[in-house]
This record gives structure tokens, sequence and C-alpha cells, in this order.
């Protein structure tokens, strides 16, 4: 079965250092790869996907992710964390329909809480 | 452009009392996910409808949960008999396309506490 790990519950960093939250997936086609964050009181907000193609890519809000697919890793990356940053960030797979997933049905991992100090 | 509504936002309801959360989704999107997020997880995929139509309802619990997306009007997902274990945040998403390409539009969220 298809599930989506984020080994991290809570992470916190001091604002301007770098940041990494892992994702690691189980899935056993091409996933589709998403990371959400989730501010309080908030809906979820799209940062990137990954669907096919340069496994580097760039989302919004200067963050980046890197899909590995020999280490099933699909890793958020930002190189300076700002206060505003601090938020719920979760890690999504989408099955392919091909295989039998149906459009919509994201898994998501547990989340990471991020926490900024000054 | 108004994104995903939902309402409303904070529900409480008695055990044994109905639950009936409203999502309108995005204009020009037809079709509308429901999701479910117990404390301390990550949002489960409930249902997926499109216009009038149930499309996979594979992640709703057999009993007492229904959804709807009539052809006037928001999706309702109505929760009979409630109990404490419904106790969660739902949360709506809205595509204007069934293909995985599209992103998903995430509303805020209904926050259903069960006394």
């Amino acid at each position: 079965a298809q599930s989506v790990t984020q080994p991290d519950i809570h992470i916190t960093v001091s604002e301007g250092a770098s940041l990494e939250l892992r994702c690691n997936y189980s899935y056993g086609a091409t996933p589709y790869l998403f990371w959400y964050v989730q501010s309080p009181g908030q809906g979820l907000q799209l940062l990137l996907k990954y669907f096919s193609g340069d496994t580097l890519v760039q989302g919004i809000k200067g963050f980046e992710a890197e899909f590995k697919r020999s280490q099933s890793s699909f890793n958020l990356r930002k190189p300076s964390v700002h206060w505003s940053d601090a938020a719920e960030y979760f890690c999504a797979v989408a099955p392919d329909p091909y295989y039998g997933g149906s459009q919509g049905n994201l898994i998501f991992g547990k989340g990471t809480k991020l926490s900024v100090k000054p | 452009n108004a994104g995903v509504m939902q309402n409303p936002r904070h529900l409480v309801r008695r055990r044994g009392q109905e639950a009936r959360l409203r999502c309108s989704p995005m204009k020009g999107h037809s079709h509308v996910y429901w999701y479910r997020q117990l404390p301390e997880e990550g949002l489960k995929f409930m249902v997926y409808l499109q216009k009038e139509n149930i499309i996979d309802e594979s992640g709703m619990p057999k009993e007492r949960f229904s959804a709807e997306f009539p052809k006037e009007g928001p999706s309702i997902l109505r929760i009979q008999q409630v109990v404490r274990g419904d106790s969660a945040a739902y949360f709506c998403a809205s595509s204007p396309s069934a293909t995985t390409n599209e992103k998903l539009f995430f509303g805020s969220g209904t926050q259903l506490s069960v006394l």
C-alpha cells in the first residue's frame, strides 16, 4: 500500500538558517509528489509538486525539493528560513490513475511542524 | 476571485446529533474532494465528487457519513448521529478538471467538535 513518512514531527530552526524537511514515500510506480504548507487556522497551500522531468523542483516562497528515486525521498529545502515560515508542512503522494489511483486521492504524511527562533 | 469557501469554521455538536458541513468550490471548479484530519494526523481522503455524481468514496466510513454535490449550491458532507471520534478538521478541496496535473485548492476547513 502507498504511504508517506515524515520522520520529524517537530523541527525548530533559527531565523536565517537553512531548512530541510524529510519525506519518504512507498509507492510502486512513478509517484506524483507534493509539498503543502498549513498555517494555523488556514487551509493547505501548495508549495511545489513533482510529476516528471527535472528532479529538482522550485516552488513558491523560496522552497525547493529534490526527488530521489533511489532513496524514495522528496525532501523540502530552503536556504534561509524566515519567521513567517513557521507552520506545518505536509508531504503527499498522488497515486497514478493508470494504476488504479483516483484523481484527488492524495496520501498525506502526518506533517512536520516548523518553529522558527528569532 | 474567492477561494474554496467552507462553513461553518467551527461546529459543535452533541453525540447523536447531525453535522452538516458545506463547501463552495472555486469559481469554475466542478470537482470537489473532502478530507478529514484527525489530531496529530495527516489529511485522509474521504470522497471525490463531480456535479451530481460521486466518483470515488473509497475513504468514506460505511455508515453515518454521506456527501453530495448538487447541480446548484455547495457540496455538503453530512454526518449523522455524530460520535466523539468524529471530532476532527474537515477540509474541502476543488479542482477545475480531473487530472492529477491540476493542483487542488483547499479551503480553511471546518473544525467539528463532538461533546
